[in-house]
This record gives structure tokens, C-alpha cells and sequence, in this order.
């Protein structure tokens, strides 16, 4: 089966520039996840899909990042405007309910889109 | 808030030495346990999980964890490294009552020399 795929792989942009990134997740996984990894440190979630509604978007920055998920498959990612602090590699996971009550979902991530901001 | 902690940043060890790394996590409620690995130039992979059961769980390539909930801890471990181990691990623990959000922890490099 495909795996999740991201585009573009690496972008460098400057500060107060917007930039946008895309996930198509692995076919018929109803749930999309962004997750933000700055150097040195664990990816940290930004916001998490279910079909198209928005489950949780609890630690995005509202003010400059937004995300959208139409249709319920691909989704973008977006910063405008970019801030230096913003360089960092931005995953994309999706995964499929298991079974039953169990929310034990199991995450596939994609390769990251690279992000510097200079 | 949940929070995940992994005592080592970098190891450093020989091939066929053993390896473990260290993870606990903040939280007295039902969790999901996960440690994720990540090969030079490669995407995040699991490389094994907890849910329920017996605590000491198998995953691939050799690589075994186990959860003591007395010590909210999920330590990864592998009886004897190869180079190919070279990689990035991270612990993560999701809370069932919180939609299937994963909390990393920080991340252990480990360099396994040939």
C-alpha cells in the first residue's frame, strides 16, 4: 500500500513570506495529524482531522497557521506570515480506526516537508 | 498535560553491545504506549506498541519494551545492536481519553559503531 506523501520536500523562504504544504494520507485513513518537529526535539501535534471536521488544533498558531482538510483526503498547511522560529520539518501522519472502542490508533508518517526560514 | 520524557540524547555504543533507552511519561490514566524509530534520511516508523496485556512487548528488527506502570516507564531495549540500528528512537504515549493524540518525547540519537 502507498505510503503518506508530502510535498514539497524542502522549501527555504523568508521571514514574513507565506508558505503552504500538502498531504495526500494512505487511502481510506479517515484521520489526518500535522505535527511540527524543530531540531533536537520530538514532533509536536498541530492539529488532527477526522474526515474533514477538526478534532484537535489545541497548540496551533492560530494566528499565522492554518490547515484545511476538504473532501476528507488531501490536506494544506499553511503559515503566512512565516517567522524564523517556524523552521522546523512538518510531518503529516494518518491512520484508520483499529477496532471497537479502542481509540488505539496506529500513526503512519510521511517523509516531512523541511521548512527554513531565513 | 501529558508530557514524555527520554533520559538520553545521544548513545554512543559497539556493535553487538546492548541497548536501552529510557522513557516515562506524565500521566495516572489508561495510555497507549509507542516507540518510533527513525533511520538517517527516513520517515518516522514504529517500531512497536503497547496497548493491553502482557508488558513486555516484541517489535521489529529485535527490539523488545517494557511497561512497568508502577514506574510510568517504557523502556526500550535490544540485546545486541547492529550498525544498522543507527537511527533516531522516540518514545510516545497516547491518552485514550484524549482522541489519539500522540506526545513525543525529545528524541535519543544512538550511533552504533561498526
Amino acid at each position: 500500500e502507498a505510503g503518506v506523501a508530502q510535498s514539497p520536500r524542502y522549501k527555504i523562504i523568508e521571514k514574513r513570506q507565506s508558505v503552504a504544504f500538502w498531504c495526500n494520507p494512505i487511502s481510506g485513513h479517515a484521520t489526518l495529524y500535522w505535527y511540527q518537529q524543530i531540531l533536537g526535539q520530538g514532533p509536536k501535534l498541530l492539529i488532527q482531522f477526522q474526515n474533514n471536521g477538526v478534532v484537535d488544533d489545541s497548540q496551533l498558531p492560530k494566528d499565522r497557521f492554518s490547515a484545511e482538510r476538504l473532501k476528507g483526503v488531501d490536506s494544506t498547511l499553511k503559515i503566512q506570515p512565516a517567522k524564523l522560529e517556524d523552521s522546523a520539518v512538518y510531518l503529516c501522519a494518518s491512520s484508520s480506526l483499529l477496532g471497537g472502542e479502542s481509540l488505539s490508533y496506529e500513526q503512519y508518517f510521511g517523509p516531512g516537508t523541511r521548512l527554513t526560514v531565513t | 498535560a501529558q508530557s514524555v520524557s527520554q533520559h538520553n540524547h545521544h548513545v554512543i555504543l559497539s556493535e553487538a553491545a546492548s541497548l536501552e533507552l529510557g522513557c516515562n511519561y506524565s500521566y495516572g490514566g489508561t495510555v497507549n504506549l509507542f516507540w518510533y524509530v527513525q533511520y538517517p534520511g527516513q520517515h518516522l516508523q514504529l517500531l512497536l506498541k503497547y496497548f493491553s496485556g502482557d508488558p513486555l512487548v516484541k517489535g521489529i528488527k529485535g527490539f523488545e519494551a517494557e511497561f512497568i506502570k508502577s514506574k510510568f516507564s517504557f523502556n526500550l531495549r535490544k540485546p545486541s545492536v547492529q550498525w544498522s540500528d543507527t537511527a533516531e528512537y522516540f518514545c510516545a504515549v497516547n491518552i485514550k481519553a484524549a482522541g489519539n493524540k500522540l506526545t513525543f518525547g525529545g528524541g535519543t540519537r544512538v550511533l552504533v559503531k561498526p
